[in-house]
């Protein structure tokens, strides 16, 4: 089976602009998961979503926000990019809610 | 609210050398706990998790786990390390599934 996989692996953007990751689960995996990886801040959680309603957010500004579509695909959008933004963004899919959560490779953002 | 620490940022040990990497979690209800390993340039792969049961939880790679409820810590161990042992290990709770908060994590560098 294949795993979570994510679009783009990498990607350079500037200030001011945003950007858009995608997410593709597990196939069968209805629960998508998106985490922020910095160097000083470490894994935070940004939100979940399970049948494409968003089931749990992280304290993150409302300029990051997501969704998930009906087979199940998720996407998180970053608006007005600050130099912070830089990240590895992971996601993660599960089975149903609460389950374990499997990884993907993730999306590596720079912002100049 | 739930909140995890890894003891030791880094840990280096060399090939063949028994390693324990220690995790502390605080958290007023059950939980489930997890052991995540990320490699360079990678997303995180899970080792081991405690859902219920069995305190002693066994992995893949030959690592292993002890959950101590009373010094609610979940340890994670190995016999004896091989160079590509080498990478950062991440020691996870959840409550009631979904959102998973991480400690700091751990630098594990095996030399030969």
């Amino acid at each position: 089976k294949a795993g979570v996989t994510q679009t783009p692996r990498y990607l350079i953007k500037t200030r001011g602009q945003q950007v858009t990751l995608s997410c593709s689960p597990i196939s069968g995996h209805r629960s998508v998961s998106w985490y922020q990886q910095t160097p000083g801040q470490g894994l935070q959680f940004l939100f979940e979503y399970f049948s494409e309603t968003q089931r749990n957010k992280g304290n993150f500004p409302g300029r990051f926000s997501g969704r998930q579509f009906s087979n199940s695909r998720s996407e998180m959008n970053v608006s007005t990019l600050e130099l912070g933004d830089s990240a590895l963004y992971l996601c993660a899919s599960s089975l149903m809610a609460g389950e374990t959560q499997y990884f993907g490779p993730g999306t590596r953002l720079l912002v100049l | 609210a739930q909140s995890v620490t890894q003891l030791d940022s880094q840990v280096p040990v060399f090939e063949e050398a028994p390693v324990e990497l220690r995790c502390n979690y605080s958290s007023s209800v059950s939980v489930y706990l997890f052991w995540y390993v990320q490699y360079p340039n990678q997303g995180l792969q899970l080792l081991l998790k405690y859902l219920s049961g069995s305190t002693l939880v066994k992995g893949i790679n030959g690592f292993e786990a002890e959950f101590n409820k009373s010094q609610t810590s979940f340890h994670l161990r190995k016999p004896s390390v091989h160079i590509s042992d080498t990478a950062e290990y991440f020691c996870a709770v959840s409550v009631q599934g979904g959102k998973l908060i991480f400690g700091q994590g751990t630098e594990l560098s095996v030399k030969p």
